[in-house]
């Protein structure tokens, strides 16, 4: 089972580029959510959606978009990256959005942006 | 708003016993959760608590007292596969997870 799988592994981006990092999961869970985990500060929710169809802003959501069209795939965009937006981001999903549920992380996108 | 607080870092004896405290001020609880990373990878699930007291599972037990706003993590046993970094992560009132920075612990023979 593949679980939640993230693309690219990494990625060096100039500022200013759009880029989109894609997030699949098969466990047909509900929720699911993209957080970023910088030294120092661990992991802070950027966006998140509980449904497909449905999404919600986090704790960091300036600079970043999502859409949820299906359950399976969630996709965070940077539509114009800036160097603070380095870091590495994890997404993650669970049953339902209650979150009292596990939730599981995928291997994570290294992102360094120029 | 949140506060949640682990120490930074923690170093032990293989085969011996570390505890890992977490205590926290959030808007809210609903919950405590305890993750294991090893570096370069993702969160993986250890522990979950929401009500008072000890959860033990194998090696790792996890205490939860909400009067206080206070867990710990206790690691007993320990091997070489421990070193990694323990999160603490709380479930607030509007049901997301607020994560701690982290524990980052090594462990040497």
């Amino acid at each position: 089972t593949a679980g939640i799988t993230q693309a690219p592994t990494s990625q060096i981006l100039a500022a200013g580029r759009s880029m989109t990092l894609r997030c699949t999961q098969d466990m047909r869970h509900n929720a699911m959510y993209w957080y970023r985990q910088d030294l120092g500060l661990g992991l802070r929710l950027i966006h998140y959606s509980n449904t497909a169809g449905t999404t919600g802003k986090g704790e960091v959501p300036d600079g970043y978009s999502v859409s949820r069209a299906n359950t399976d795939d969630f996709p965070l965009t940077l539509a114009s990256a800036v160097p603070s937006q380095t870091s590495v981001y994890f997404c993650a999903s669970s049953a339902s959005g209650g979150g009292m549920e596990t939730q599981y992380f995928g291997p994570g996108t290294r992102l360094l942006v120029l | 708003g949140q506060n949640i607080d682990q120490p930074t870092e923690m170093t032990a004896t293989e085969g011996a016993i570390v505890q890992i405290n977490c205590t926290y001020q959030t808007s809210g609880f609903n919950g405590l959760f305890w993750y294991q990373q090893h570096a370069g990878e993702a969160p993986t699930f250890l522990s979950y608590n929401v009500l008072d007291g000890l959860e033990e599972k194998g090696r790792f037990s996890s205490f939860l007292s909400r009067s206080k706003g206070y867990s710990y993590l206790l690691l007993k046993e320990l091997q070489m596969k421990d070193s990694a970094s323990y999160l603490c992560a709380v479930i607030e009132n509007d049901y997301k997870l607020s994560f701690g920075a982290g524990t980052t612990v090594t462990v040497r023979a």
